[in-house]
């Protein structure tokens, strides 16, 4: 069946900008995933949703970046005011709970300029 | 000092070759252990979950040493299609929070 899918695949935008960024998880799963991977390293955590709920915001690192899931299925990240350092390549996952595997979407590479 | 820790390589080794390597985590209450994959500009892929007796997939074998907090892997028989970026994972309290190590850079020649 089909994966994880994130739109667009490549971003770029200017320092100051906002952007946002889709994830459409596998049908069924509950649980939805953003992680942040900068060049170089893993990913990390930013916030998990269980149904249309953000059950854990903890990583997201300033109040720039915000993300919904209003019907518990797709989710957008939004991030305002862009700056360089927010360029990183965003990556969505989706599992059937918050306790079974997460398959991850290909990312989205954001670059601010 | 970071939660999870690995040395980023690179290892280059040629086809049919063994390789090994490690990783260290800081919080000894961790409850799981995985090793994804990453290819490069890819998504990350499961490849094995890591269990307290050890386990085998095929080629590769993980290893848990929970006194001394380290996770190993070891991939037998190497092929060209094992080069890849191999991440180290631990679950802190067998929920959906998953903290990645940076990751090891394996490259197999022929």
């Amino acid at each position: 069946g089909a994966g994880v899918s994130q739109t667009p695949s490549n971003k770029v935008t200017e320092k100051g900008k906002y952007v946002e960024l889709r994830c459409d998880p596998i049908s069924g799963h509950t649980a939805l995933y953003w992680y942040r991977q900068s060049l170089g390293q893993g990913p990390e955590f930013l916030i998990y949703f269980q149904g249309t709920g953000a059950a854990d915001d903890s990583g997201l690192p300033n109040d720039r970046f915000f993300a919904v899931r209003p019907e518990g299925s797709v989710s957008t990240l939004k991030i305002q005011r862009t700056e360089r350092g927010d360029s990183a390549v965003y990556l969505c996952a989706s599992s059937k709970t918050g306790t079974d595997e997460q398959y991850f979407g290909p990312g989205t590479r954001l670059t601010v300029t | 000092r970071k939660e999870v820790e690995q040395d980023p390589g690179p290892f280059n080794v040629p086809e049919g070759a063994t390789v090994a390597f490690n990783c260290t985590y800081s919080n000894s209450a961790s409850q799981s252990f995985f090793w994804y994959r990453q290819d490069c500009r890819k998504e990350p892929k499961l490849l094995m979950s890591v269990y307290s007796s050890g386990n085998e997939d095929g080629r590769f074998t993980a290893q848990l040493n929970r006194a001394s907090q380290y996770i190993s892997l070891l991939i037998r028989d190497s092929k060209l299609s094992d080069s890849a970026t191999y991440l180290c994972v631990v679950n802190h309290s067998n929920d959906y929070k998953l903290s990645f190590g940076a990751g090891t850079t394996v490259t197999v020649r022929a």
